[in-house]
């Protein structure tokens, strides 16, 4: 099985500030790797597909790089509207997701 | 507008099996595969299986085989999920998702349903 992680488990940035979490699979997955928003009591929101790829809709201060086993997700100023938890998705198997990161403002 | 609706909030005893349905609405039902996932109180989220609509195979992974079973109505455009030999652990918020793509695509899931609340206890 593929294990996914992520880094940092949670963080406190100021509004306006650049977000950066990363997350890295076990083996080589290619780009197969999604990023999800999740806000409390809420179901996930797709935001980045095929690592780099911003769905319909979402703003573009979200982004997503990266391939093989080590992938970025980037806010590039965040909003007050932006705290949630956010999971990256492999593919390149069954799919997985990775154990989230916690984003507060500070 | 493409949209899932799930069934209500349940209260099992360990033992028993709980059905979570999930209607589809305003997208063509059997192009598409469904999938399951679930997130325990103040957990990740844990991705159950899968359903093509059209043909109605499913994948599950081993964890849940056995225990699962996924099926479709494409008369009511309506997927299913039962989960048998429930237990505290399987207390859990269930989702219905769909793939941003048509046809056997696994990949990302951008159509969700709201969640149905299983609570599993005694």
């Amino acid at each position: 099985d593929i294990q996914m992680t992520q880094s940092p488990s949670s963080l406190s940035a100021s509004v306006g500030d650049r977000v950066t979490i990363t997350c890295q699979a076990s083996q080589d997955i290619a780009k197969y790797l999604n990023w999800y928003q999740q806000k409390p009591g809420k179901a996930p929101k797709l935001l980045i597909y095929d690592t780099s790829n911003l769905e319909t809709g979402v703003p573009s201060r979200f982004s997503g790089s990266g391939s093989g086993t080590d992938f970025t997700f980037t806010i590039r100023s965040l909003q007050p509207e932006d705290v949630a938890t956010y999971y990256c998705q492999q593919y390149h198997d069954l799919p997985q997701f990775g154990p989230g990161t916690k984003v507060e403002i500070k | 507008q493409e949209q899932l609706v799930q069934s209500g909030a349940e209260v099992k005893k360990p033992g028993a099996s709980v059905k979570v349905s999930c209607k589809a609405s305003g997208f063509t039902f059997t192009s598409y595969q469904m999938y399951w996932v679930r997130q325990a109180p103040g957990q990740g989220l844990e991705w159950m299986g899968m359903i093509n609509l059209s043909v109605g195979s499913t994948t599950y992974i081993q964890k849940f085989q056995g225990r699962v079973t996924m099926t479709r109505d494409t008369s009511t455009s309506t997927v299913y999920m039962e989960l048998g030999s429930l237990r505290s652990e399987d207390t859990a918020v269930y989702y219905c998702a769909r793939g941003r793509r048509s046809g056997n695509y696994v990949g990302a899931f951008n159509i969700w349903g709201p969640g149905t609340m299983v609570t599993v206890s005694s």
